[in-house]
């Protein structure tokens, strides 16, 4: 079964602030890999996904992710973060089974 | 489209107390899921259906039924409350053309349920 760590449970950082958050999963196979993010008080919403190709995606909002199959890892990153980048962001993988599994979240806050 | 709703937002429930929370999609999707949410455990889910009439358990079953009679629709059977159960339930589909592979998951805005 697929397993997936963030490593960071708070990250707290001012406006223009770069942000990287750590992301690994652990099955070996082929999957697909997704961050998910949720504003205070709202459901999630997909900031990006990977399925095959280049391994730098490009999401919503000025965020990307870098798949790097070697190292099991889908780290989260935004040059420049906003104050409404508030929010809690979660990494999610597939393991070929239907189903996805969820890492624990990061809180993300953003000090104006 | 609406994409994905539940009802009810909120819910105070009393132990042993049943209820069902309803998940409805509008955009055709074959799979469906149900995940519960608590404080710094991300989401874990409870069941899934891969179409109207076949579902299956998740990482955390227990205490919980489903049923998917329709494609739009998937409700969540809470038969006997316990305070283990407070969290927030969220709903989610995906098209997923098979072969193992998940879709995006679209997800619906959630029912807060506290059991005391």
């Amino acid at each position: 079964a697929q397993s997936v760590s963030q490593h960071n449970h708070h990250v707290i950082l001012s406006e223009a602030a770069s942000l990287e958050l750590g992301c690994n999963y652990s099955y070996g196979g082929t999957v697909n890999l997704f961050w998910y993010v949720q504003y205070p008080g709202q459901h999630l919403q997909l900031l990006l996904k990977y399925f095959s190709g280049d391994p730098l995606v490009k999401g919503i909002k000025g965020f990307e992710a870098e798949f790097i199959k070697s190292k099991f890892s889908f780290n989260l990153r935004k040059p420049s973060v906003q104050w409404s980048d508030t929010a809690e962001y979660f990494c999610a993988a597939d393991s070929n089974d239907y189903k996805l599994s969820f890492g624990a979240g990061t809180t993300v806050t953003v000090r104006a | 489209n609406a994409g994905v709703t539940q009802t009810p937002k909120f819910r105070i429930l009393k132990i042993g107390q049943s209820m069902t929370l309803q998940c409805t999609q509008d955009m055709n999707h074959n799979y469906m899921y149900w995940y519960r949410q608590d404080p710094g455990m991300g989401l874990k889910l409870i069941y899934y259906s891969v179409g109207a009439g076949i579902t299956d358990k998740g990482e955390v079953p227990n205490g919980y039924n489903v049923s998917r009679s329709t494609t739009e629709d998937f409700p969540l059977r809470l038969e006997l409350a316990a305070p283990s159960q407070t969290s927030v339930y969220f709903c989610a589909s995906s098209y997923t053309p098979g072969q193992g592979f998940v879709n995006e998951q679209f997800f619906g805005p959630g029912t807060r349920l506290t059991v005391l």
